[in-house]
């Protein structure tokens, strides 16, 4: 079981470009959620999506920032006309459950956004 | 609004000096409070989750408990690879997503 798979580790983007961050979960598990972690700064909430599905994106800042979660393949998290402060670490967590199963929410490595 | 802080910030302590991490929570409803460790460049490593006031787990050196307002994890006899920020988050209401802690960065010496 190779654990939640986030690509890539490292992203650099001009201000003003796209990124395009993945997460592909644990095998089996069905929900998917998204947190940032500025510097000096805690774990913050963005969405949570299952399926074809956004069912929660309280986090999520209202311009510029999007989730998907296909049918088939990764979950995608889209930042347009990115600005220097998205910059940070962005991690993806999966779960089989809404509860987060007896071994808790998984999160991947991350992917660290340096907007230059 | 759910909130979590943690203290203290950072701890050192020398291998073997054994101490605890303070997780102080307020909740709507709590379904669950989780424990993880988290080395740095990496993801949140999870560690416990605890479920209601009382409630205690174990795991080698860690051991977390769970009272109606605040959530400790005790170390015992640390050993320099127990060196991490150490998270704590809660889940409540009807939520799914975890409302974390800014952690406490803890550095055990040799």
């Amino acid at each position: 079981n190779a654990g939640v798979m986030q690509n890539p580790r490292h992203l650099v983007r001009r201000r003003g470009q796209e990124a395009r961050l993945r997460c592909s979960p644990m095998k089996g598990h069905s929900h998917v959620y998204w947190y940032r972690q500025l510097p000096e700064e805690g774990l913050k909430f963005m969405v949570y999506l299952q399926k074809e599905n956004i069912i929660d994106e309280s986090g999520m800042p209202k311009e510029r920032f999007s989730a998907e979660f296909p049918k088939e393949g990764p979950s995608i998290l889209r930042i347009q006309q990115v600005v220097r402060g998205d910059s940070a670490a962005y991690f993806c967590a999966s779960s089989p459950t809404t509860q987060g199963g007896k071994d808790g929410y998984t999160f991947g490595s991350g992917t660290r956004l340096t907007v230059v | 609004e759910d909130q979590v802080t943690q203290s203290p910030e950072a701890l050192r302590l020398q291998e073997g000096e054994s101490s605890s991490l303070n997780c102080s929570y307020t909740v709507s409803g709590l379904r669950g409070l989780f424990w993880y460790r988290q080395d740095p460049g990496k993801g949140p490593e999870f560690l416990f989750t605890l479920y209601s006031a009382g409630e205690e787990k174990e795991k080698e050196r860690l051991k977390a408990t769970l009272t109606k307002k605040e959530s400790f994890l005790h170390i015992t006899a640390p050993k320099p690879e127990d060196s991490a920020t150490y998270l704590c988050a809660v889940q409540g209401g009807g939520a799914q997503k975890l409302v974390f802690g800014q952690g406490t960065r803890l550095t055990i010496n040799p």
